[in-house]
């Protein structure tokens, strides 16, 4: 059974950093690119990020509202990617997804994506 | 980078056909065949329904249909149920490894 489990989420004070993790089972996280999005509470997702495979060179891009400020890396030994979260601020609050993409192809969104986990960036 | 446009809104009655729109510019939607949509239940994850435009992953049930024409993109929900109303998104690509959401349609059966 595919698996995905994010973990990390906390509150945190603005200017704080975090690191989410997002832990694949059931396949191997090495062949996928993987992507992160957000969903603050009451609205839409907001794709945040994406890191190919190593075949790929582990490109990775970011929208413009993290970029700079997050970064996504991965461990394929362990199945596991992550999310640093650099200078949170308010606006960064809501749920984290993590989502593989088994296929890591240019064009190809992901296919299985986790439950998430909570962020939320308050003094 | 612009969120693609959706209407934030739609509904049918079990058994009509319903669509959704997903607009977006010739940098995305318009550039490349590449979008998606999914599903999403309040307080779940996504799952995905179409993607590349036009291909259901297994499972998927065949009332499910993708299409695009130049910019916008188009999700077909034919013989509603009542297990169809959640929250519907697209995600394009945008270039430069870059994506793009929809504002999300919700569905009302």
């Amino acid at each position: 059974e595919v698996r995905l489990v994010e973990s990390g989420g906390a509150l945190v004070q603005p200017g704080g950093s975090l690191r989410l993790s997002c832990e694949g089972s059931g396949f191997s996280l090495s062949a996928s690119s993987v992507h992160w999005v957000r969903q603050s509470p009451g609205r839409g997702l907001e794709w945040i990020g994406r890191m190919r495979n190593r075949a790929n060179m582990n490109a990775a891009g970011y929208s413009p509202a993290v970029r700079g400020r997050f970064t996504i890396s991965r461990d394929d030994t362990t199945n596991t990617a992550y999310l640093q979260m650099d200078n949170l601020q308010p606006g960064d609050t809501g749920i984290y997804f993590c989502g593989r993409s088994a296929v890591d192809a240019r064009i190809r969104a992901p296919d299985f994506w986790g439950q998430g986990t909570r962020v939320i960036v308050s003094s | 980078q612009a969120a693609l446009t959706q209407p934030p809104s739609a509904s049918g009655t079990p058994g009509q056909s319903v669509t959704i729109t997903c607009t977006g510019t010739s940098s995305d939607v318009g550039g490349y065949n590449s979008v998606s949509w999914y599903q999403q239940y309040p307080g779940k994850a996504p799952k995905l329904l179409i993607f590349e435009v036009t291909e259901r992953p297994p499972g998927v049930p065949d009332r499910f249909f993708g299409s695009k024409s130049g910019k916008m993109a188009t999700l077909t929900v034919s013989r509603l149920q009542p297990e169809d109303e959640a929250f519907y998104y697209c995600i394009s690509y945008a270039g430069s490894e870059s994506w793009v959401f929809g504002g999300g349609t919700k569905l009302t059966v």
